[in-house]
């Protein structure tokens, strides 16, 4: 199965600073790589899709790149509203799904 | 609008077993694949099952295979999970999650439910 690790698993960051997560997969995914959000208590949102595709409706700060099996999230100036949790998802394999472990995005 | 709820969480003995339901609306929910995931309290995202959009083809992670069921009912746009043997570490929030895939293009996940928490506990 195919694992996926994010670092770091805590960032602590300022309003205004440049933000960026890594996902690396046990094995190449081609671009098939999904990027969520999630606040306490609430569903995941998406972000982005197919590595670097931005989902309808997010914010132009939120970007991401890679392919193969290094990946970033990268947020290019970190607003009030996206202290959260980022999770990667590879949806490479139609019968298996797998989870990154998870980013939390701290106020420094 | 595009939605999902679901329905059917609780608190449940170890070893009993539990019926959930996800209703769907604002789409055409027969064209789509959906999913099941799971949140574990202050843990992450684990991905549980999916079901193909005609029912016909289903897979499981392996820490479920065997014990739940995933299933459909395209005339009432309605997802389902039977959890059966139920252990401690099933007790997680459950979301049922739309696959955005069409036209055979792989997408992710695009619209979840709100979750619903089940608890396995004697």
């Amino acid at each position: 199965d195919i694992q996926l690790t994010q670092s770091p698993s805590t960032l602590s960051a300022s309003v205004g600073d440049r933000v960026t997560i890594t996902c690396r997969a046990s094995q190449t995914i081609s671009s098939w790589l999904a990027w969520y959000q999630q606040k306490p208590g609430k569903a995941p949102k998406l972000l982005i899709y197919k590595a670097s595709s931005l989902e309808s409706g997010v914010p132009s700060r939120f970007s991401g790149s890679g392919s193969g099996t290094e990946f970033t999230l990268t947020i290019s100036s970190l607003q009030p509203d996206d202290f959260a949790t980022y999770y990667c998802q590879q949806y490479n394999s139609y019968s298996t799904w797998t989870f990154g472990q998870g980013t939390k995005v701290e106020i420094k | 609008q595009v939605q999902l709820v679901e329905s059917g969480g609780g608190v449940v003995q170890p070893g009993r077993s539990l019926r959930l339901s996800c209703a769907a609306s604002g789409f055409t929910f027969r064209n789509y694949g959906m999913h099941w995931v799971r949140q574990a309290p202050g843990k992450g995202l684990e991905w549980v099952a999916i079901i193909s959009y005609d029912g016909n083809d289903k897979y499981y992670a392996d820490s479920v295979e065997g014990r739940f069921t995933i299933s459909r009912d395209n005339s009432k746009s309605t997802l389902f999970l039977q959890m059966n043997s139920l252990r401690g570490e099933d007790t997680a929030v459950y979301y049922c999650a739309k696959d955005a895939t069409v036209y055979g293009v792989p997408l992710p996940l695009d619209t979840w439910g709100q979750g619903t928490l089940v608890t396995v506990s004697s």
